[in-house]
């Protein structure tokens, strides 16, 4: 069953601490994605790599960390600096351009830190 | 700064009728043009897309509409149904290696 796949579904932590948000592929795409969600917002991206071992800031990366040690796999770190975390983010991939240029989102991690 | 520009922010329809959401971009750059479909608590997925050398491209209800002289592209759903509640969201990606540009996207709301 090829895919997406991000986990949990539902996140909760208490602030200061800081959480780390899998994401998953297995459609042997080389560029993956991190996008942030807020009620009634659009969306904003955080990270993304094009290639392993590599990864490039999107618009709003500052509380954010990201590695890509493997294709398959991008997790997010939210960081105790970010100021504003709860949110519902959003892990996508694609082939790299040239190739494909269609993307595909995950199911999305809803994360709320009180 | 590469931008695209949607509207209405949000759209009620009656069912059977016709939704029309609207994008506007500046940098011609811009090669592919997709359309994505999100319902509450998921996951946007791709409905529809379009390269800039088409002027028109349907699939089923869906039709994207592009005018590469405007820089406008929209997304007409014909015969709108209650299950087309959705936030649909346009995006254009630049030439190169550089992620999709999204825009803002349209709350639409079909009622019966």
């Amino acid at each position: 069953d090829g895919g997406i796949t991000q986990s949990p579904k539902y996140l909760f932590r208490k602030e200061g601490q800081n959480v780390t948000l899998s994401c998953e592929q297995n459609l042997n795409h080389d560029a993956m994605y991190w996008y942030r969600q807020d009620p009634g917002q659009g969306l904003r991206l955080i990270y993304y790599s094009q290639i392993v071992n590599d990864f490039q800031k999107g618009d709003i990366a500052e509380g954010y960390s990201v590695s890509r040690e493997k294709k398959e796999s991008f997790p997010l770190t939210v960081t105790s600096a970010q100021k504003n975390p709860t949110a519902f983010y959003l892990c996508a991939s694609s082939y790299s351009p040239g190739t494909s240029h269609e993307q595909y989102f995950g199911p999305g991690t809803r994360l709320t830190v009180t | 700064q590469q931008q695209v520009k949607q509207s209405p922010q949000s759209l009620i329809v009656q069912k059977g009728g016709i939704s029309i959401i609207n994008c506007a971009y500046e940098n011609t750059a811009f090669d592919y043009f997709p359309w994505y479909q999100q319902f509450p608590g998921k996951g946007p997925a791709l409905l529809i897309a379009i390269r800039p050398d088409v002027s028109e491209k349907k699939e089923g209800r869906f039709t994207i509409s592009f005018n590469k002289s405007a820089k406008q592209f929209s997304l007409h759903i014909m015969d709108s149904q209650p299950g087309d509640s959705a936030t649909y969201f346009c995006a254009a990606r630049p030439s190169g290696n550089t992620p999709l540009v999204f825009g803002k996207g349209t709350r639409l709301s079909v009622i019966a």
